[in-house]
C-alpha cells in the first residue's frame, strides 16, 4: 500500500522560507515509473500544480512559481522536498504531495495546512 | 496555461439521481483527462483517467467520455457517499491544470 505524508511547519512569516518534506513508503522514489508531485488548494484559488520531480532528479514547475521554487528528491530517505521562498499571505494553502502516474495523480498524502503570517 | 472550466459550479440532487458534470480545456488535450472526488478536509481521489478509465476500485456507477476538449463526468444513480466536490484535470500540458471544482450537495 503506497503512503504520502507530508511533514513541516504550520506557520512561516512573510518574506521566509516555506520548506516541507513528503515521505514515501510502499513505493519507491527512484522507481521510473513515477514521477513526485506537489500541489495546493486555498479557497481562492482551487487545485494548483506546483510542480513534479523524476526519479533522476529532472524538475517540473508551474512557471507562476519557478523563480521562487526547489524541489528536490532523496532517494536514500524515500522522500521528496519543496522550498518556497519569499512568501507572501498568497501563499497560504494546504499543501498536498503526490505520486504521478500515466499524466494523473493515484496516490495523495493528507495534505498540511502552512499559513503565511 | 490550459484552462479547464468545470459545469456547474455547484449543483444539488437527490440519492438515486443520475449526474452529469462538464469540463471544458481551453485548447485541445486529447483524452489526457482525469477526474478526482475530493470530500472535506481528504486529499483528492482518483477516479477517472484517460477520460474514460475507472480508476481500480471505483464503483461502476461513475463513467467519464469525451475527447479534445469537452469531457463528461456520470453518476448514474447518486449514492449517499457521493456527495463532494468533483475536480477534472489536464495531464498534456505543463502546467498540469484543474477545473475550478464542481461542488454536490444533497437536495
Amino acid at each position: 500500500q503506497v503512503h504520502l505524508q507530508e511533514s513541516g511547519p504550520g506557520l512561516v512569516k512573510p518574506s521566509e522560507t516555506l520548506s516541507l518534506t513528503c515521505t514515501v513508503s510502499g513505493d519507491s522514489t527512484s522507481s521510473r515509473s513515477y514521477r513526485w508531485a506537489w500541489i495546493r488548494q486555498s479557497p481562492g484559488t482551487g487545485l494548483e500544480w506546483i510542480g513534479e520531480i523524476y526519479y533522476d532528479g529532472t524538475t517540473d514547475y508551474n512557471p507562476s512559481l519557478k523563480s521562487r521554487l526547489i524541489i528536490s528528491l532523496d532517494t536514500s530517505k524515500n522522500e521528496f522536498s519543496l522550498r518556497l521562498t519569499s512568501v507572501t499571505a498568497a501563499d497560504t494553502a494546504v499543501f498536498f504531495c503526490a505520486r504521478h502516474y500515466g499524466n494523473n495523480y493515484d496516490y495523495w498524502g493528507q495534505g498540511i495546512l502552512v499559513t503565511v503570517s | 496555461d490550459i484552462q479547464m472550466t468545470q459545469s456547474p459550479s455547484s449543483m444539488s440532487a437527490s440519492v438515486g439521481d443520475r449526474v452529469t458534470i462538464t469540463c471544458r480545456a481551453s485548447q485541445g488535450i486529447n483524452r489526457w483527462l482525469a477526474w478526482y472526488q475530493q470530500k472535506p478536509g481528504k486529499a483528492p481521489k482518483l477516479l477517472i483517467y484517460g477520460a474514460s478509465t475507472l480508476e481500480s476500485g471505483v464503483p461502476s456507477r461513475f463513467s467519464g467520455s469525451g475527447s479534445g476538449t469537452d469531457f463528461t463526468l456520470t453518476i448514474s444513480s447518486l449514492q449517499p457517499e457521493d456527495f463532494a466536490t468533483y475536480y477534472c484535470q489536464q495531464g498534456i500540458g505543463i502546467p498540469r491544470t484543474f477545473g475550478q471544482g464542481t461542488r454536490l450537495e444533497i437536495k
